[in-house]
């Protein structure tokens, strides 16, 4: 069973934008969220990620969100940019050394 | 610069064949997984280990054995492809009770 979840296989913004990626959990036991970035041919990269204790963290960017009542967390990347355009994994961490990972969201900025 | 290295690229190999898959890591990481990434599917674990010599089983490991001999080096093998096989596969390690995993470049992998 999917423990984390991304229902939106895809996203397209306009450059300037805001782009929000949205991903939701079901184990309230997770204590450290992730966002990756993918492009075609690579692995994934780390790009930002929060602690269960806190409910928001932002680095330049990206800023991700936790609501743990809703077990709900939102990235959002403004302004958006053309090189943001990537497959972006949801994943979340069991004491960090168990990994679950999203569908991911293949995200569009148009120029 | 944090480094995690996939033998190969590319690799077309026939239904039957044993596959092996390699990753090495430079980061002196406890951990080391191997994942599969599919269209729609997301990352799905296939096996992971903590320690030399130690394996656990992921979500999907039928089909696979892995070896980890070195602390650094993490082998995905297949024991005899099938076409389901075909798929992208990742490499990936951390340290133990870190938050943040390393991801290797990938193996596109396709079985005829």
């Amino acid at each position: 069973d999917q423990q984390v979840k991304q229902n939106s296989p895809s996203l397209s913004v306009q450059e300037g934008r805001i782009s929000i990626l949205n991903c939701d959990y079901t184990n309230s036991m997770f204590d450290y969220f992730l966002w990756y970035k993918k492009y075609p041919a690579e692995g994934p990269t780390f790009l930002i990620s929060i602690s269960s204790i806190k409910d928001k963290n932002e680095d330049g960017r990206f800023t991700v969100f936790l609501n743990k009542s809703a077990k709900h967390l939102s990235l959002h990347i403004v302004p958006s940019q053309p090189g943001d355009s990537a497959v972006y994994f949801c994943a979340a961490s069991l004491t960090g050394n168990q990994f679950y990972f999203g569908t991911g969201t293949s995200l569009t900025v148009i120029p | 610069d944090v480094k995690v290295t996939q033998s190969s690229r590319y690799l077309v190999k026939r239904t039957g064949e044993k596959v092996f898959l390699e990753c090495v890591q430079d980061m002196d990481h406890e951990n080391m997984f191997w994942y599969r990434q599919d269209p729609g599917l997301g990352l799905r674990l296939i096996y992971f280990s903590y320690d030399v010599k130690m394996k656990e089983k992921g979500d999907i490991p039928e089909g696979y054995s892995v070896s980890r001999e070195k602390k650094e080096r993490f082998s995905l093998i297949l024991e005899s492809a099938s076409t389901n096989q075909t798929s992208m596969y990742l490499c990936a390690s951390s340290l133990w009770g870190s938050e943040k995993l390393f991801f290797g470049s990938g193996t596109q992998l396709s079985v005829l």
